[in-house]
């Protein structure tokens, strides 16, 4: 079954302690990418690549990395989470950057409290 | 600049229509998606619509797109209990070449039996 993973679901955790949300795709799709969404605001891209080893800022990268070894994974980093990063997360992956008449898959989302 | 509304709420009772309404600002996007969210899932696309079309339909669904207004639509037909979601609006902007959808805030479907 086509699907992205992210892991784990949900995940309280506390000011500064670094932490990392797995993302992971099996449809061999060029293009992956982190959105957070809070209430009122709809998703906002934090980061995305368009291929291996090819990672770019998104809309609201602040406090954010990411890496791109391989092709199916794209980790979210947060070095030193704050409050202001407590948001519900979802990776999504795409064929490539340009067809944008293809299907973009999400994950079923990873609720982050940051205390 | 890039944005999209969408109204926050509809109700609807079950076996009406729903009419769910989003505008843009980015009067080069190419494409104009529905992606639905049910509770504690992520988004599944519903449909898409290039810009140089007018409408789309797909079984209960159908999109009208307004380019001149830049107003989308979706309507679903005898809406069940079941299209009770979030529905988000979004679209992907000519002027960015980062690949990014723009969504919308999500509106909330609430179907009553």
């Amino acid at each position: 079954e086509a699907q992205v993973t992210q892991n784990p679901r949900y995940l309280i955790t506390v000011t500064g302690k670094k932490l990392t949300v797995t993302c992971s795709q099996n449809m061999n799709h060029e293009y992956m990418s982190w959105y957070r969404q809070d209430p009122g605001l709809g998703l906002r891209q934090i980061y995305y690549s368009m291929n291996v080893e090819v990672t770019d800022k998104g809309d609201v990268p602040e406090g954010y990395k990411v890496s791109r070894k391989e092709k199916r994974n794209f980790p979210l980093i947060l070095e030193s989470p704050s409050p202001n990063q407590t948001s519900l997360y979802f990776c999504a992956s795409r064929l490539d950057r340009a067809r944008m008449n293809t299907e973009a898959f999400f994950g079923q989302g990873t609720r982050l409290t940051v205390v | 600049g890039e944005d999209v509304e969408q109204s926050l709420f509809l109700s609807v009772r079950e076996g009406d229509s729903s009419v769910i309404n989003c505008t843009y600002t980015d009067s080069s996007s190419t494409y104009l998606y529905w992606y639905k969210q049910e509770p504690g899932a992520g988004l599944q696309l519903l449909t898409y619509i290039f810009s140089n079309m007018d409408m789309k339909q797909d079984q209960r669904l159908t999109v009208l797109l307004n380019k001149k207004d830049k107003h989308l639509s979706l309507r679903i037909a005898d809406t069940q209990t079941g299209d009770s979601a979030i529905y988000f609006c979004a679209e992907s902007p000519g002027s960015s070449n980062t690949g990014k959808l723009i969504f919308g805030q999500g509106t909330t479907l609430q179907v009553k039996p």
